[in-house]
């Protein structure tokens, strides 16, 4: 069965600092992997997907996350965080042929001025 | 236009009680998926909907959980003779047909307190 990994369940990190929310999935024929944000008091958001192609992925707001098939990761990356990014960030995977997403535990991601 | 919605926001009951959750998922989406997410086990799914039909109810932890759907559109929840581990949030989404590509949509979740 697929399962997905996140290596830290809390990521503190300064303002303007960078960040990496590490990602790991169980390796299968083919996958297409998500990043959920969940902001407090709010409903689960999509970051950013892969589907195919190009392995580096971009949300509009400055994250980006890599696809590594020999690594089997997915880990999301923003080069200079805001307050505004605290929240709880999901990786999610699902098996081609299937509907349901396969979520990490997630990381939580605390922004300190 | 209108995102998935769910009611109750907030449902507190007794143990041994009968509660339904509602989903109202984003208009013109075929597939309807219901997932729980709780401090022990993560966000983990329930079952999936394509119209009216559930050809993936492998999540469902027990026979006390069921769900339906109508007209293609809304679904019930129902948790039968709740127990305190039944405690969570249960969220919804919706996606345009059901690909494994598609993006799906979640609504707010309903927060189930059992007592």
């Amino acid at each position: 069965a697929q399962s997905v990994t996140q290596l830290d369940s809390q990521v503190p990190v300064f303002e303007e600092a960078p960040v990496e929310l590490r990602c790991n999935y169980s390796s299968s024929v083919s996958v297409y992997l998500f990043w959920y944000v969940q902001y407090p008091n709010q409903g689960l958001q999509l970051l950013l997907k892969y589907l195919s192609g190009s392995t580096l992925v971009e949300s509009i707001n400055g994250f980006e996350a890599e696809f590594n098939k020999s690594q089997t990761s997915f880990h999301l990356r923003k080069p200079s965080v805001h307050i505004s990014d605290t929240a709880e960030y999901f990786c999610a995977v699902i098996s081609g042929g299937y509907n349901k997403l396969i979520f990490g535990a997630g990381t939580r991601l605390a922004v300190h001025p | 236009g209108a995102g998935v919605s769910q009611s109750p926001s907030n449902k507190v009951t007794e143990k041994g009680k009968d509660v339904e959750l509602r989903c109202d998922p984003i208009s013109g989406h075929t597939a309807l998926y219901w997932y729980r997410q709780s401090l022990g086990q993560g966000l983990e799914f329930l079952i999936y909907f394509q119209g009216n039909s559930a050809p993936d109810k492998s999540g469902l932890p027990s026979d006390r959980f069921s769900a339906e759907r109508t007209g293609g559109s809304v679904s019930t929840l129902t948790i039968q003779r709740t127990q305190q581990e039944d405690s969570a949030v249960y969220l919804c989404a919706s996606s345009l047909e059901g690909a494994s590509q598609e993006t799906q949509y979640f609504g707010p979740g309903t927060r189930l307190l059992v007592l």
